[in-house]
């Protein structure tokens, strides 16, 4: 199993609407996660932290579920500009411990 | 602005020739990164800098090498050594070498193989 999945879509959605996907780990010790966005051909771009309380900002809300280990990212009122493909990071221990899902790419149409 | 600062932004690297990818930050951050990114897989690292003049090996650390001789700068060698160099490379860097992911990434460099 690798230590950080994720479903690579696309996954495709009509503007406003809203739109979650998982990612999972495999490392049970792991507290915290971040999620990245990477617009394409771009370096990726810290979005957000999740911790076990969750998070939330704006139209982003990032969840943690340490009983079934996996964490989510939920886009509300999707935008066009949100299309981008979003990684989620396994922060766990030395930076050499540092692993990035592969990202889950996501296509916002009119 | 602070940021970090990666050329080129387009490489060519011709067959046993190495080829130097330069990253530089003004952020005064303690550690930086490289990492290696290839179409449809996350990032791996290669190389990773807790402080000047000190350097680790990352999980693709084969045909690469890097120095740290000043806080600013840690620019990666791509060696004849590593036979399929093709990739986006990127550069990060964190204000502590915690564990926690780098906050700053450059733009990337894209090296190709002629």
């Amino acid at each position: 199993r690798k230590e950080v999945e994720q479903d690579p879509g696309p996954f495709n959605v009509p503007e406003g609407a809203t739109v979650a996907f998982n990612c999972t780990y495999s490392n049970s010790a792991s507290q915290s996660f971040f999620w990245y966005r990477q617009d394409c051909r771009k370096e990726p771009k810290l979005l957000m932290s999740v911790y076990s309380s969750g998070n939330e900002d704006g139209r982003f809300t990032a969840q943690l579920n340490r009983a079934s280990q996996y964490i989510s990212l939920l886009i509300r009122d999707s935008k066009l500009s949100d299309s981008a493909t979003y990684l989620c990071v396994d922060p766990t221990g030395t930076a050499s411990k540092l692993t990035f899902g592969t990202g889950t790419r996501l296509q916002v149409t009119l | 602005d602070g940021g970090i600062t990666q050329s080129p932004k387009y490489l060519f690297r011709k067959e046993g020739q190495n080829v130097t990818l330069s990253c530089e930050q003004n952020l005064n951050h303690d550690a930086m990164y490289w990492y290696r990114q290839d179409p449809g897989q996350g990032l791996r690292l290669i190389y990773y800098s807790q402080i000047v003049n000190d350097f680790q090996k990352g999980d693709i650390a084969e045909g690469y090498s890097v120095s740290r001789e000043k806080k600013e700068s840690f620019p990666l060698t791509v060696t004849s050594a590593q036979k399929n160099p093709t990739a986006f490379y990127l550069c990060a860097s964190s204000m502590t070498p915690d564990p926690t992911p780098p906050q700053h990434f450059g733009d990337g460099t894209r090296l190709s193989i002629l």
